[in-house]
């Protein structure tokens, strides 16, 4: 499995429409997870933290599964601005410790 | 405002010709580091720095060096640069480490000829 595997997609969806993304990581003594996004190009900006009891920010959900080694997103109502690659990040642990960044997974949202 | 610079934001060098990039943060941040990000690959940590004088490597290290003299500033260096370097280039601080928000700067696009 690789460290962190998100779906490039794109997904595309129609405004006011709910998408969720999913993202599995190999390091099972990963501590530290989190949704970044990215606009084309441009630096990747923090969305949200990922805590073990999920966490919501306005239309933003995300969760985390330790036992099966998956964090998920979801985006309720999704707007035109939500159009972005979408970055899962780990914390890795092992020998030293680092991020490791998905390749993230573009969404594309339509009028 | 609290933000990351880098310069140049854009450059064009050829084989061989020493270059430094430079990043500077105003918030105070102890941990700083660079990243690259190249099509199909992703984002990938190339030097990473916990505090003044203290830099190790992540997982790219090769062909570039880094310095962290003053808390704020975090040079990236290419001694010899090669066209397999050519990428978008981010450099990132945080408060305190992994475990908190990094900040990027707006990236750096280096092209080497």
């Amino acid at each position: 499995r690789k460290e962190v595997e998100q779906d490039p997609g794109p997904f595309n969806v129609p405004e006011g429409a709910t998408v969720a993304f999913n993202c599995t990581y190999s390091n099972s003594a990963s501590q530290s997870f989190f949704w970044y996004r990215q606009d084309c190009r441009k630096e990747p900006k923090l969305l949200m933290s990922v805590y073990s009891s999920g966490n919501e920010d306005g239309r933003f959900t995300a969760q985390l599964n330790r036992a099966s080694q998956y964090i998920s997103l979801l985006i309720r109502d999704s707007k035109l601005s939500d159009s972005a690659t979408y970055l899962c990040v780990v914390n890795r642990i092992s020998g030293y410790s680092t991020l490791t960044f998905g390749k993230g997974t573009m969404l594309l949202v339509s009028p | 405002e609290a933000q990351v610079t880098q310069n140049p934001r854009y450059l064009i060098t050829v084989t061989g010709k020493k270059l430094t990039v430079t990043c500077s943060q105003n918030m105070n941040h102890e941990y700083m580091s660079w990243y690259r990000q190249d099509p199909g690959l992703g984002l990938r940590q190339i030097y990473y720095s916990m505090n003044v004088e203290v830099t190790d490597k992540g997982d790219v290290p090769e062909g570039y060096k880094v310095s962290r003299k003053e808390k704020r500033n975090f040079p990236l260096i290419l001694e010899s640069p090669s066209p397999n370097q050519t990428s978008l280039y981010f450099c990132a601080s945080s408060r305190a480490g992994l475990a908190d928000t990094q900040y990027f700067g707006p990236g750096t696009r280096l092209t080497v000829l």
